[in-house]
């Protein structure tokens, strides 16, 4: 089953500049994660999110968390070619063990 | 150590065969997860383990068994597996299931001809 919805599903952008991606869900949460994904392997944990947090920083990352619209957005600021990966976002559908993950946005930093 | 290592890294096997996939976990995880990722599409959870116990099958086909022989190991048992199973699959494991951050392993690239 998946829960998150990403938007954009694709993301070009110049280096140096910053980017934002979005993720909508369905059901209630405990809390929220953002996923890198290079090249297809092995997700790296970028952030998570309690329900009753709105905002996060991390480094150049910056999450903010609506639960009332049940979305989410991911700011990736000063955008660097390593940044270029799958972002999914995901969630635990309010039971302890899940981890759902949504779409995906495929992000590439054009130099 | 924050690592998850999976074993082999990449797998090609027949529908006849029976392999099976290996992860590892030195953390004092409780959780720990498979998950199943086809190309341009996001990991698909299959089956967790909590304090060694299956806590949740998403009704994947009985020609995938998981195995949790330890606190450290898990396994994905394959049999009879169909063209459409090729895959990378994918371990994790979470301090607290879904309210903590999951580490994963690079993955199994799974091919069945």
């Amino acid at each position: 089953s998946q829960q998150g919805e990403e938007d954009p599903q694709a993301l070009s952008i110049q280096e140096g500049e910053n980017a934002t991606m979005n993720c909508s869900y369905k059901t209630s949460i405990n809390n929220l994660q953002w996923y890198r994904q290079n090249s297809g392997r092995g997700l790296v944990h970028l952030i998570l999110i309690r329900s009753n947090e709105r905002e996060k920083h991390s480094g150049r990352l910056r999450v903010t968390l609506d639960t009332s619209k049940k979305s989410s957005s991911l700011l990736i600021t000063a955008s660097r070619a390593a940044d270029t990966a799958s972002y999914f976002c995901a969630t635990d559908l309010n039971r302890d063990d899940k981890i759902i993950f949504g779409k995906g946005t495929r992000l590439h930093i054009l130099p | 150590d924050t690592e998850v290592t999976q074993t082999p890294k990449h797998l090609v096997m027949g529908m006849t065969n029976k392999k099976s996939l290996k992860c590892e976990q030195h953390m004092g995880h409780r959780a720990m997860y498979w998950y199943k990722q086809k190309a341009k599409k996001p990991p698909e959870l299959m089956f967790v383990y909590s304090y060694e116990k299956l806590s949740i099958n998403e009704s994947v086909p009985s020609r995938f068994s998981p195995e949790c022989p330890n606190s450290s190991l898990l396994n994905l048992h394959l049999h009879a597996l169909q063209p459409e199973d090729s895959a990378l699959y994918l371990c994790a494991s979470s301090r607290s299931g879904g309210r903590t951050e999951a580490f994963f392993g690079q993955g199994t690239r799974l091919t069945v001809v």
